[in-house]
């Protein structure tokens, strides 16, 4: 099966910037999507395929996807970023079809 | 925006079957593809599979034997059902739209907590 490895946890200063990874065989080769979830809430979409922020996310979330990495970066990191952040592909040919990362929780310290 | 919101027991003996149900609202239930996502307590996130509303399913293949999703297109509501649940189905699950063209999942619904407990 296909697997999505994530950190378990990354931290980050107010106002640095962090950077959460998701490695998986060839992940450059497809898209890849990225959600927030803050404690005790849904999984909010904040980039798709790769790069594109959805309405109302800010700028300061990006992303990037190159070989078997997947990165989403979050610029100048806010309390309110504290979170899990998990990536998401899709591949018709994988045993299952949707696939999300391991998760990384992202502290602010 | 499309709205969704789960109901259904927040308990479930096990062998017994989960059934619960997604309601749509502000949105077209034709639209969309409709998931069954869900999360154990402290877990990552698992697809559970979904539907369109031609009726056509997708499941994955670990739960396929004991999943059914299904959509009432009059009730614009959506219904998984699990059978033969054990305490490795406890978790929160949560249903989630994805545009007819689009891979990602663009609204979630708050979620809903089952626990298989005798």
């Amino acid at each position: 099966s296909y697997v999505l490895t994530q950190p378990p946890s990354v931290s980050v200063a107010p106002g640095k910037t962090a950077s959460v990874t998701c490695v998986g065989d060839n992940i450059g080769s497809k898209s890849v999507y990225w959600y927030q979830q803050r404690p005790g809430q849904a999984p909010l979409l904040v980039i798709y395929y790769d790069s594109d922020r959805p309405s109302g996310i800010p700028e300061r979330f990006s992303g990037s996807n190159s070989g078997n990495t997947a990165t989403l970066t979050i610029s100048r990191v806010e309390a309110g970023d504290e979170a899990d952040y998990y990536c998401q592909v899709w591949d018709s040919r994988l045993d299952v079809a949707y696939v999300f990362g391991t998760g990384t929780k992202v502290t602010v310290l | 925006q499309v709205q969704l919101q789960e109901s259904g027991p927040g308990l479930v003996k096990p062998s017994e079957t989960l059934s619960l149900f997604c309601a749509v609202s502000d949105g077209s239930i034709r639209s969309y593809y409709w998931n069954w996502i869900r999360q154990p307590p402290g877990g990552g996130l698992e697809w559970i599979g979904n539907v369109f509303y031609s009726g056509s399913t997708s499941y994955n293949p670990s739960l396929k034997s004991r999943v059914t999703i299904s959509l009432d297109t009059s009730k614009n509501q959506v219904s998984l059902q699990l059978t033969s649940v054990t305490a490795a189905d406890t978790a929160v699950y949560f249903c989630a739209s994805q545009e007819g063209v689009s891979y990602y999942f663009d609204n979630w619904g708050q979620g809903t907590l089952v626990t298989v407990s005798s």
